[in-house]
């Protein structure tokens, strides 16, 4: 019944690490988002896939890589973590750019 | 570019105070606007939204109105609840490929 999934929901991980972080929706949207969401809350977008293709790329360090196998996925890779990727990672779909999106739970990623 | 400002929180309140959290926004063309909820531990959700001057979105009490002329989508609810307590994001798309959300609201309702 979930409409935005991630996994996993809670992330610990040693600095230097790589690590994935995954989104399925099963609302059939053509868009998906991740969002980078700090301490005090603040809520940045870092990429957006429309189709499978990406759209958005913001001032993102390359060690994110996002990646879209279908519509209906799409996954975070993170290479060589730093102690300032600490924050909640938010997946979101909507069917149209200007429409709403749903977000999924978060995966909070802490790195030591 | 495209912005959202938001009244800086914490908003503290007592249950069943009136409530009201500013929004303002700067944007090109006609924006659809937005108010999203995120409660403790959970992803954000759409809590209402207007795509056009003068419309009202409302849901679960609470109410914003698209003012075209002061650039204003300010959230009211009449009388909150301990239930309330949660951060409020404003949002806008001027028909661009990004959501602009605002810097967030926290709120915190007393029993």
């Amino acid at each position: 019944d979930t409409a935005v999934s991630q996994t996993p929901k809670y992330l610990v991980t040693q600095m230097g690490n790589d690590k994935s972080i995954k989104c399925e929706q099963n609302l059939g949207h053509d868009t998906m988002y991740w969002y980078k969401q700090d301490s005090k809350k603040f809520l940045k977008i870092m990429f957006s896939y429309n189709n499978k293709e990406l759209i958005i790329n913001e001032t993102v360090p390359n060690r994110f890589s996002p990646k879209s196998p279908d519509k209906a996925h799409l996954n975070l890779h993170i290479n060589s973590l730093e102690l300032g990727d600490s924050a909640v990672y938010f997946c979101a779909s909507s069917q149209d750019i200007q429409e709403t999106q749903y977000f999924g739970p978060g995966t909070r990623l802490l790195v030591l | 570019g495209d912005s959202v400002t938001q009244m800086e929180g914490p908003v503290t309140l007592s249950e069943e105070a009136f409530l009201t959290i500013n929004c303002t926004y700067t944007a090109t063309g006609y924006p659809s606007l937005f108010w999203y909820v995120q409660y403790p531990g959970e992803g954000l959700q759409l809590l209402l939204k207007a795509t056009k001057a003068d419309d009202k979105g409302s849901n679960k009490g609470f109410e914003a109105t698209y003012r075209k002329e002061t650039t204003s989508f300010h959230l009211e609810k009449g009388s909150v609840q301990v239930s309330d307590s949660a951060v409020y994001f404003c949002a806008l798309n001027a028909g661009g490929f990004k959501t602009i959300f605002g810097a967030g609201t926290r709120l915190f309702v007393k029993a």
